[in-house]
């Protein structure tokens, strides 16, 4: 069975300085992964995706993400926080079609941004 | 990226009544949607895949008598929380599968009084 674990709760970070959220994952092939952010009482927007090809990924909002299967790692980056950064964070894994499809969602990681 | 909207985007209920909530692709087919629960400060939990034209898929511990998913289209799933009680109260997410790749609604807030 697949599983994420998003090992930080919550992170405080100053605006300007630079943020990084740690994804572990578990799963049995190749994983498509998947980084998305929540504010409070909304959906969830992707920031960026990773199922194949380059390990650094590139999203929106000026994060990205690293694939690094020797650490079943997935980390989110952004060099340069801004307020409206701060939100809920997932990091996701999913299925291939023949699993159905289905996504695995970590715990969640809440930033929290300091001016 | 695809669009999937969600309605309402908050309904309040009685103990007892049944409520649903519509999922909608706009601007794109979908064969497989999915739902997911998601209570305060916690992470999203899969309910069910939601099949057009098949019964729904549910997830282990999902009570299918109680969450009712219809795809009767392949624009709109529905989930009908029948007989609601306050332990249903929670945000509900829907989402559209798209090339491997899911599209989430905006959700919708459920309380249940």
């Amino acid at each position: 069975a697949q599983s994420v674990t998003q090992p930080d709760i919550h992170i405080t970070v100053s605006e300007g300085a630079s943020l990084e959220l740690r994804c572990n994952y578990s799963y049995g092939a190749t994983p498509y992964l998947f980084w998305y952010v929540q504010s409070p009482g909304q959906g969830l927007q992707l920031l960026l995706k990773y199922f194949s090809g380059d390990t650094l990924v590139q999203g929106i909002k000026g994060f990205e993400a690293e694939f690094k299967r020797s650490q079943s790692s997935f980390n989110l980056r952004k060099p340069s926080v801004h307020w409206s950064d701060a939100a809920e964070y997932f990091c996701a894994v999913g299925a291939l079609r023949a699993a159905g499809n289905k996504l695995t969602f970590g715990g969640g990681t809440r930033v929290l941004v300091k001016p | 990226g695809a669009v999937v909207s969600q309605h309402p985007s908050r309904v309040i209920c009685k103990s007892g009544t049944s409520v649903k909530i519509e999922c909608r692709s706009l601007d794109f087919q979908a064969t497989t949607m999915f739902w997911y629960r998601q209570f305060p400060k916690q992470s999203l939990m899969l309910m069910a895949t939601s099949n057009e034209g098949s019964k729904a898929t549910y997830e282990q511990g999902v009570e299918k008598d109680k969450f009712l998913i219809n795809h009767a289209s392949l624009t709109l799933s529905t989930l009908t929380v029948t007989s609601a009680h306050p332990e249903d109260s929670s945000f509900y997410i829907c989402s559209a599968l798209v090339h491997n790749e899911q599209f989430f609604g905006p959700g919708t807030r459920l309380t249940v009084l």
